[in-house]
């Protein structure tokens, strides 16, 4: 079964820092890739996806992507982090030909210190 | 804007009083996705209807139920609500044609059991 790990359950950073959150997952074939924002109180906002090609992808907001075959993961990144990224964030993994298997990683907290 | 719309964003129900929440997409998309989010947990899919077809989760709980009228519209019905019931709800629409399914979420509805 496919399963997802972000091992940063809170992670804080100063306004202008950099930001990276780790994610692994474990998929026996070629994975989608997906990450996604929740700020409190509010819905999941897609920043990327990744399903094939280029391994790096940018995404929304700033932030960007590396998919690592030989690592198994899919870190996030942010050059320089604002006081309005602090939010939930969520790795996800899905693959083809199945509607619906989106298998979450249980987040991380992103607080920024201003 | 194409979108997904949840309503009522906050409701507040007694225990054992049946609830309903709705979940619209003005996306077309033909896949449409509940699912159930705990604090400070992932969210945790409870059914989604590929077009009319119901697919139910194999630990969704009975008393969970839900419709879907058109391509649009997609309820979710809690028949007894109970106070582990309390949580936020997300709908989720996706485009599935075999592969490559972003799924796209709406801003919750976050439900209360008093």
């Amino acid at each position: 079964a496919q399963s997802v790990t972000q091992p940063d359950i809170h992670i804080t950073v100063s306004e202008g820092a950099s930001l990276e959150l780790r994610c692994n997952y474990s998929y026996g074939a070629t994975p989608y890739l997906f990450w996604y924002v929740q700020s409190p109180g509010q819905g999941l906002q897609l920043l990327l996806k990744y399903f094939s090609g280029d391994t790096l992808v940018q995404g929304i907001k700033g932030f960007e992507a590396e998919f690592k075959r030989s690592q198994s993961s899919f870190n996030l990144r942010k050059p320089s982090v604002h006081w309005s990224d602090a939010a939930e964030y969520f790795c996800a993994v899905t693959h083809t030909g199945t509607a619906s298997k989106l298998t979450f990683g249980t987040g991380t907290r992103l607080q920024v210190t201003l | 804007d194409a979108m997904v719309i949840q309503n009522p964003r906050y409701q507040v129900t007694q225990f054992g009083k049946p609830v309903t929440l709705s979940c619209s997409q003005t996306l077309n998309h033909n896949v449409m996705y509940w699912y159930q989010q705990k604090s400070s947990q992932a969210p945790k899919l409870l059914f989604h209807y590929y077009d009319k077809d119901f697919n139910n989760e194999a630990d969704t709980p009975d008393n969970f139920q839900s419709r879907r009228p058109n391509t649009s519209f997609c309820f979710l019905d809690i028949r007894s609500p109970g106070l582990g019931d309390a949580a936020m709800y997300l709908c989720a629409t996706s485009s599935f044609s075999g592969d490559r399914e972003t799924q796209y979420f709406g801003p919750g509805t976050r439900l209360l059991v008093l």
